[in-house]
């Protein structure tokens, strides 16, 4: 079983539709949550991170931790044809001890004009 | 653009030979990551670098691969005696210590 799982979809949406992208892991000690956007044949794109428990907004996107329940998430308002991309939740232990990152395997997501 | 690069873009090489990739990192970033990413998984760790020390290594950097940063700018990865299963996307990241990481456009790597 890998330490993150993300349903690789893809997950296809009309334009203006609100978009849930989730992940679940099993290392209890991650604290820093991230979600990257990656474009075909293009690195990963930071579009949101997050600390600990809580919600993070930014325009569009939301984020959303839980800790109790080992579960991440991302919305997506208002989605646009051009968010169509894959999405990968990321995680990393202490930012002191290297940050190395530990990937989802993605979530391809289509938004339809 | 002062984003991360990578060099070359795309690399072609038959089995069992030895190739090298090159990354420049955001200038003032002290760290350096890379890892690989095969077709429909999200990036996997290799290794990282403070400055010009390297202080970590996946279980999945084999005896083939070797990376360096000699002198805390740029770093190479050189992967000895290709094989198929080193077909991947390798992509370099950096950060300022404790900072978020940018990455790289990435080097797809083709191996026949």
């Amino acid at each position: 079983q890998k330490e993150v799982e993300q349903d690789p979809g893809p997950l296809s949406v009309p334009e203006g539709a609100i978009v849930s992208l989730n992940c679940t892991y099993s290392n209890s000690a991650f604290q820093y949550f991230m979600w990257y956007r990656q474009y075909s044949r293009k690195g990963p794109e930071l579009l949101m991170y997050t600390y600990s428990s809580g919600n993070k907004e930014d325009g569009r996107f939301t984020a959303q931790v839980d800790k109790s329940s080992k579960y991440i998430s991302l919305f997506i308002r208002d989605s646009q044809p051009s968010d169509s991309a894959t999405y990968l939740c990321a995680m990393s232990l202490q930012l002191d001890a290297g940050n190395m990152l530990t990937f989802g395997g993605g979530t391809r997501l289509m938004v339809k004009p | 653009d002062t984003g991360v690069s990578q060099d070359p873009r795309h690399k072609i090489t038959k089995r069992g030979q030895n190739v090298t990739f090159r990354c420049d990192p955001i200038s003032e970033h002290n760290r350096l990551y890379w890892y690989r990413q095969t077709l429909g998984q999200g990036p996997e760790f290799l290794t990282y670098f403070q400055n010009e020390a390297q202080l970590e290594k996946s279980r999945l950097l084999s005896d083939r691969f070797s990376a360096e940063r000699p002198k805390g700018s740029f770093s190479t990865l050189e992967i000895q005696r290709t094989e198929q299963g080193d077909s991947a996307m390798y992509l370099c990241a950096s950060s300022l210590a404790q900072g978020r990481q940018y990455f790289g456009p990435g080097t797809r790597l083709t191996v026949t």
